[in-house]
């Protein structure tokens, strides 16, 4: 069965800290997608990244990176120099296909505060 | 580019009523997916459209169902509704399917009462 945990159910970090959130998953598919995606308060959610289990390769956006390592299969998002913006809840998603379930992650509530 | 948009925002409905909400995707996407969010479940998959065409069913009673138009606009509706249905409930759509980045609408906040 497929399964993501994000084990940091709530963070909170002064502003321009760095701050790693956690993803875990578990899946017996060779072939699957991982995703990020961002909830602010507003409530809608806003996709970040996407990687396919053959890219390992870790991926920077500004002060988003993103580290996917198969061999723990962790896929770890971290923001450099927080800012209040950043403020939300983060949510690690799994899915097989494109007609599959997509499974999400129980989310991480970060709070950036001045 | 117009994004996702849902009507209605906030809906309430006493219990045994039954409910429609409405979803426009992206133009040009034909995958819309519905999600219900609660602070107990958090994020569940209720099902996916392709072209008129459910994909994929979560695992939900059948008193919730969807359809989608052949203009890829999708409605889900839930039918004697309980007071455990009361949610958040987002859309989302996509160019290919759910391995695809998702585009999630503002979300339809039901209350049963």
């Amino acid at each position: 069965a497929q399964k993501v945990t994000q084990a940091q159910t709530e963070i909170s970090v002064v502003e321009k800290e760095d701050v790693t959130l956690d993803c875990v998953y578990e899946t017996r598919d060779t072939t699957y997608y991982l995703f990020w995606y961002k909830q602010p308060p507003s409530g809608e959610l806003v996709f970040l990244i996407r990687r396919n289990s053959f890219d390992e390769q870790n991926e920077i956006s500004g002060r988003y990176s993103w580290n996917f390592q198969k061999s723990t299969s962790s896929f770890n998002f971290t923001i450099t120099a927080s800012q209040v913006v950043d403020s939300a809840v983060y949510f690690c998603a799994l899915v097989k296909t494109s007609y599959d379930k997509v499974i999400f992650g129980p989310g991480t509530s970060l709070s950036v505060i001045p | 580019k117009a994004g996702v948009t849902q009507t209605p925002r906030y809906l309430i409905k006493t219990r045994g009523q039954q409910v429609t909400l409405s979803c426009s995707p992206i133009s040009g996407h034909r995958s819309v997916s519905w999600y219900q969010q609660t602070p107990g479940q958090g994020l569940q998959f209720l099902f996916e459209y392709f072209s008129e065409t459910q994909r994929n069913k979560g695992n939900f009673p059948g008193r919730f169902s969807g359809r989608q138009f052949s203009n890829s606009r999708s409605e889900m509706n839930v039918s004697t509704l309980e007071l455990g249905d009361s949610a958040l409930y987002l859309c989302a759509s996509s160019l290919q399917g759910n391995n695809s980045p998702l585009h999630f609408g503002n979300g339809t906040r039901l209350t049963v009462t």
